[in-house]
This record gives C-alpha cells, sequence and structure tokens, in this order.
C-alpha cells in the first residue's frame, strides 16, 4: 500500500503566478487534511476535505488560497498569485475514518517564490 | 483553541543518555496525541500514536506517555544515538484538525 504522495516535492513559483500542489491519499483513505510548515515555525492546519467537500476550511488565508478533492483524482491546493511570504513546505496528510482518526503524511512540497 | 507547547526547544546531549521530551496542551479534550520525527528538509515520520483512552505506547526505544488531565505527554527516548538526531513533534487531534507544538530539536553526539 502505497503512502501518501505529493507532487511536485519542489515547486518553484515567480511573485504573481499559480502554484498547484497535488496530493494522492493512501489507497483507502478519504479524508485529506493539508498543513504549511513556514520557515522557522511549526505546522498549521489549512483545511480538510472528503471527497468533493471542504469539511473545516478555518486555517485557510482568506485570499488566494483554494483546496479541493474531487471525485476522481489528487486532492489540490492551489495559490493564485504567489507572494514571496507563501514560501514553505506544505504537507498533506489522509485518514481512512473521520477526523479523530490517525493522520498519514505526505513527503511534502517546498514552495519557493522568487 | 487548542495551544501545544514543547519544552526544551533544544536539546543537546551524549550518545548513551536517556531523555524525555515534553508536550502540554491546553485543551484535554483531545482524541489522541501523536508524536512525529522531522529531519531537516524532510517529512514527518510518525513515532507513536496514543488514543486518549490510553495511558502510554511503546516502540523499541520509544516510550510515550499521556495524562490527559494535567495536559502533558512526554516522549521517552532510552539509549539515545547520533541517528536519533532530529526534531521532534507532538500533535494532539482535536475534531478535523492535528495541532502541532513547534518542536524540540535533539542533537546526540557521538
Amino acid at each position: 500500500n502505497a503512502g501518501v504522495m505529493q507532487n511536485p516535492r519542489h515547486l518553484v513559483r515567480r511573485r504573481g503566478q499559480e502554484a498547484r500542489l497535488r496530493c494522492s491519499p493512501m489507497k483507502g483513505h478519504s479524508h485529506v487534511y493539508w498543513y504549511r510548515q513556514l520557515p522557522e515555525e511549526g505546522l498549521k492546519f489549512m483545511v480538510y476535505l472528503q471527497k468533493e467537500n471542504i469539511i473545516d476550511e478555518s486555517g485557510m488565508p482568506k485570499e488566494r488560497f483554494s483546496a479541493e478533492f474531487p471525485k476522481e483524482g489528487p486532492s489540490i491546493l492551489r495559490i493564485q498569485q504567489v507572494v514571496r511570504g507563501d514560501s514553505a513546505a506544505y504537507f498533506c496528510a489522509s485518514s481512512p475514518r473521520a477526523g479523530d482518526d490517525e493522520q498519514y503524511f505526505g513527503p511534502g512540497t517546498r514552495l519557493t517564490v522568487t | 483553541k487548542q495551544e501545544v507547547t514543547q519544552i526544551p526547544a533544544a536539546l543537546s546531549v551524549p550518545e548513551g543518555e536517556n531523555l524525555v521530551l515534553n508536550c502540554s496542551f491546553t485543551d484535554s479534550a483531545i482524541y489522541n496525541l501523536q508524536w512525529f520525527r522531522q529531519d531537516p528538509g524532510k517529512g514527518l515520520t510518525s513515532l507513536l500514536l496514543i488514543q486518549s483512552s490510553q495511558r502510554e505506547q511503546t516502540s523499541g526505544r520509544l516510550n510515550a506517555s499521556l495524562d490527559k488531565s494535567s495536559g502533558r505527554s512526554t516522549l521517552y527516548i532510552a539509549a539515545s544515538q547520533p541517528g536519533d538526531s532530529a526534531t521532534y513533534l507532538c500533535a494532539a487531534t482535536s475534531g478535523s484538525r492535528l495541532t502541532f507544538g513547534e518542536g524540540t530539536q535533539l542533537t546526540v553526539n557521538p
């Protein structure tokens, strides 16, 4: 059973471009979570999704950030018009059941905005 | 709002020492508590998960305890090795999210 997969592992974008981060959960997992780790800071929750539904997006910045988890395919975290402050490691996790179950983490995507 | 604190922020020990990392959380209504390891520039490796109904979990040289009433967890590492050098994170699960501490950066010197 392959683990949580994230791609790309490293992403470089210029200010103003769009960044798309993809997360494929473990097989059989229908719950996906995104976390962000800013430089020299701890991991912070961003959003929790189930297939085709956003359950909790209370950690998402109000502008430029969006997330989806379609019926088919990976979950996508989209950042529009990136700024230098978006440079961070973005981690995806998945779980088989509701939000209180153990979460399994992917290797992360390191976004650098130049 | 859940807040998680880890003490100490950094720890340097000689090889072979037993050590304890501390984690405290403000809201005792947690589902579980997880300990992770993170190497520089890498992802998270799950070490131990303690369900809210449990008091401790063990894996090899690692032992984690949980005291919900006092809002504390400890990670005990026996006979430390240089390969244990990493940042150790604890995270409390409340509702749909994990709330992470800032981590303890451990260095084990040969």
